[in-house]
């Protein structure tokens, strides 16, 4: 079975100073995680993706995210906030390869930039 | 190339209506999903068509909800009658099928419908 954790509900940084939002999974075959970010009023938008490839993803607008196997983690970073990443964030978990595989999404982060 | 595309944006209906939801997928892609979200807990999955087939329903909450995908192109979600529980956000997605070469399931999103039963 799959299963995401987001640790944190809400996440609020100054602008400039570095974003760090927690996910731990679990999953019986080797996962497919990845990072999803919605703006009010949007879609949910594909951030970054890992699929057994390199362990650090780098994504759009800044973002990237560390695949730990160790720490069953795919914690999401980025350098310097900027005042239009405020969103929520969601990590997702894929348990396998097929098109019948699931998306486990896990429960959201909502991101605020203070200025 | 137009993403995925859902309408209404909003719905406001009363308990006990009926609202049907659409879901335009990305041309050629097979796969259409819904999900929701549902008080802002975590999004749900509710079902999963390949073509015009329900491949996987499971996270349908009950009867009175209805999906179909005719001609396997555009997908409909209907809600009758709608219930207060029934508020949420409905969140469309489609994605290739596998054959195509492609090495896993990402999913593309709609902006969703925001549902709200009064």
């Amino acid at each position: 079975a799959q299963s995401v954790t987001q640790l944190d509900s809400h996440v609020s940084v100054s602008e400039g100073t570095p974003v760090l939002l927690r996910c731990n999974y679990s999953s019986s075959y080797s996962p497919s995680l990845f990072w999803y970010v919605q703006h009010p009023n949007k879609g949910l938008q594909l951030l970054l993706k890992y699929t057994s490839a390199a362990t650090l993803v780098k994504g759009i607008n800044g973002f990237e995210a560390e695949f730990k196997k160790s720490e069953t983690s795919f914690h999401l970073t980025k350098p310097s906030a900027h005042m239009s990443d405020a969103a929520e964030y969601f990590c997702v978990v894929i348990g396998g390869y097929s098109s019948a595989s699931k998306i486990i999404f896990g429960s959201g982060t909502r991101l605020s930039i203070r200025p | 190339e137009a993403g995925v595309t859902q309408f209404p944006s909003h719905s406001v209906i009363e308990k006990g209506q009926t609202v049907t939801l659409r879901c335009d997928p990305i041309s050629g892609h097979d796969n259409l999903y819904w999900y929701r979200r549902v008080m802002g807990k975590e999004i749900k999955f509710l079902l999963h068509f390949v073509k015009e087939s329900k491949q996987d329903e499971s996270g349908m909450p009950n009867n009175r909800f209805l999906a179909e995908r005719t001609g396997g192109t555009y997908s409909t979600l209907k809600v009758q009658p709608a219930e207060l529980e029934d508020s949420g956000v409905y969140f469309c997605a489609s994605s290739q099928d596998l054959l195509a070469g492609v090495g896993y399931n990402e999913q593309f999103f709609g902006p969703g419908t925001r549902l709200t039963v009064l």
